[in-house]
């Protein structure tokens, strides 16, 4: 039933160590996004991907590489996870196609990372 | 630029008005949205008004914006305790791709 989901729901992991989240939405929609929550609560976008192809990729070091087999899905690989990466990570999903469409965006509930 | 900013508390009494402030700095923008965030859960979209509008109701929710100063309110009616909760209030960057720029988000406490 729910329309945006990620897994896992948390994440408990060690410096060092390579991990993945994953994403999957079953409105339809054309676009997907990663973003990042610090822990003062501060929302910011990491990528975008429409129809599979990367449209938003903020400042956001290469350890971090978005994946998106196809539309319904957009998962987020994390290699040599730092402290600093301990947050919760949304993914969203909006109707619409190209760059300029204004579609409402809709949230998971979020994977929070903790980094040992 | 891109810029949002809210207040960042508000406490109100059960059964009052409650009133969430936000200003935006881009004047391009087309629409501004408000999320709400409960402890421990996703954003849920609460409502969002295109900037054309000045205010938009949706039943104890009313959306005003002022677009010359570039400001944008969110009342909630009648406050119940379930509406504790982070309001973040949103603009898309008119520079496309519908990416959103939050506000650092206002938490309300909702006290009997």
């Amino acid at each position: 039933d729910t329309a945006v989901s990620q897994t896992p729901k948390y994440l408990v992991t060690q410096m060092g160590n390579d991990k993945s989240i994953k994403c999957e939405q079953n409105l339809g929609h054309d676009t997907m996004y990663w973003y990042k929550q610090d822990s003062k609560k501060f929302l910011k976008i990491m990528f975008s991907y429409n129809n599979k192809e990367l449209i938003i990729n903020e400042t956001v070091p290469n350890r971090f590489s978005p994946k998106s087999p196809d539309k319904a899905h957009l998962n987020l690989h994390i290699n040599s996870l730092e402290l600093g990466d301990s947050a919760v990570y949304f993914c969203a999903s909006s109707q619409g196609q190209g760059a300029y469409h204004n579609q409402p965006q809709h949230f998971g509930d979020g994977t929070r990372l903790s980094i040992l | 630029g891109e810029d949002v900013e809210q207040s960042l508390f508000l406490s109100v009494r059960e059964g009052d008005s409650s009133v969430i402030n936000c200003t935006y700095t881009d004047s391009s923008s087309t629409y501004l949205y408000w999320y709400k965030q409960e402890p421990g859960a996703g954003l849920q979209l609460l409502t969002y008004i295109f900037s054309n509008m000045d205010m938009k109701q949706d039943q104890r929710l009313t959306v005003l914006l002022n677009k010359k100063d570039k400001h944008l309110s969110l009342r909630i009616a009648d406050t119940q305790t379930g509406d504790s909760a982070i309001y973040f209030c949103a603009e898309i960057f008119s520079g496309g791709y519908n990416k959103l720029i939050f506000g650092a988000g206002t938490r309300l406490a909702v006290h009997p």
